[in-house]
C-alpha cells in the first residue's frame, strides 16, 4: 500500500530564506512522486514529478525536489522564498496501476516579508 | 492540448436540495477521472473515481453520486444535500501513473 506523509501542516519562512517542505512516502513499488501547489480558491497545479531517471528533480517557479529512495523522501526546496510562494503544498505517490494517487494532508507555506 | 472544465466555481444550496456538478474533459479519449472533496483546514478526500463510461469506483460512503455519462464527462449528485457536505470539491484526470493529476478550478459548495 502506498501512503504519504507531510511533517508540518504549517511552515513559516522569511522572503528570501531556503523553503523545505518534507515530505516521506511508503510503497511497496518503485514510486512516482509529485508535488502540487494550490493557491487559494483553486485548483492544484502540478509543481514537479519523479518517474524515473535523475533523482533531482526541478520543476516551476524555482522548486526542485529530490528522490531519496534510502530515505523513502522526495522533499520540496526552493533556495529563496518570494511573497508569491504563499500557497498550500501537496505531495502525492501514484500507485501501481495509475489509477490513484495518494496524497500527504499539505503543508501551508506562508511567507514573511 | 488538454484541458479540464468544472463548474460552477461557486454554489450555495439549502439543505435538502439537489445537487449537481459537471466536470469536462478535452483534447484526451479514455481518461482517468476524479472528484475530491476538500473540508475546510483539512486535506484532499477522494470520493469517487472512473476509469471508464458507467464505471464508477465510491472510495467514501456518503450520500453523494457519481456517474459518467460520456467518455470525458464526470457528474457529481446529491439527492439531498447535508449541512456536512459542504467543501470545495475537485475534479481530475489523468492518463496514466506518470501522468499525474490534472485538476480542475474546484467548486465552492456552501450547504446552508
Amino acid at each position: 500500500a502506498q501512503s504519504v506523509t507531510q511533517l508540518g501542516s504549517h511552515v513559516s519562512v522569511s522572503e528570501g530564506a531556503l523553503v523545505l517542505l518534507r515530505c516521506n512516502y511508503s510503497s511497496s513499488v518503485p514510486p512516482y512522486l509529485f508535488w502540487y501547489v494550490q493557491y487559494p480558491n483553486q485548483g492544484l497545479q502540478l509543481l514537479l514529478k519523479y518517474t524515473t531517471g535523475a533523482t533531482l528533480v526541478k520543476g516551476i517557479n524555482g522548486f526542485e525536489a529530490e528522490f531519496k529512495k534510502s530515505e523513502t523522501s522526495f522533499h520540496l526546496t526552493k533556495p529563496s522564498a518570494h511573497m508569491s510562494d504563499a500557497a498550500e503544498y501537496f505531495c502525492a505517490v501514484s500507485d501501481l496501476g495509475g489509477n490513484q494517487f495518494y496524497f500527504g494532508t499539505g503543508t501551508s507555506l506562508t511567507v514573511i516579508p | 492540448s488538454q484541458t479540464i472544465h468544472q463548474w460552477p466555481a461557486t454554489l450555495v444550496q439549502p439543505v435538502g436540495s439537489p445537487l449537481s456538478l459537471e466536470c469536462t474533459v478535452e483534447g484526451t479519449s479514455n481518461p482517468n477521472l476524479y472528484w475530491y472533496r476538500q473540508a475546510a483546514g483539512r486535506g484532499l478526500q477522494l470520493l469517487f473515481y472512473s476509469v471508464g463510461i458507467g464505471q464508477i469506483s465510491s472510495e467514501v460512503p456518503q450520500n453523494l453520486s457519481a456517474s459518467r455519462p460520456q467518455d470525458r464527462q464526470f457528474i457529481l449528485s446529491s439527492k439531498k444535500l447535508l449541512l456536512s457536505d459542504s467543501g470545495f470539491y475537485l475534479c481530475a484526470w489523468s492518463r496514466d501513473r506518470g501522468y499525474g493529476y490534472t485538476f480542475g478550478s474546484g467548486t465552492r459548495l456552501t450547504v446552508v
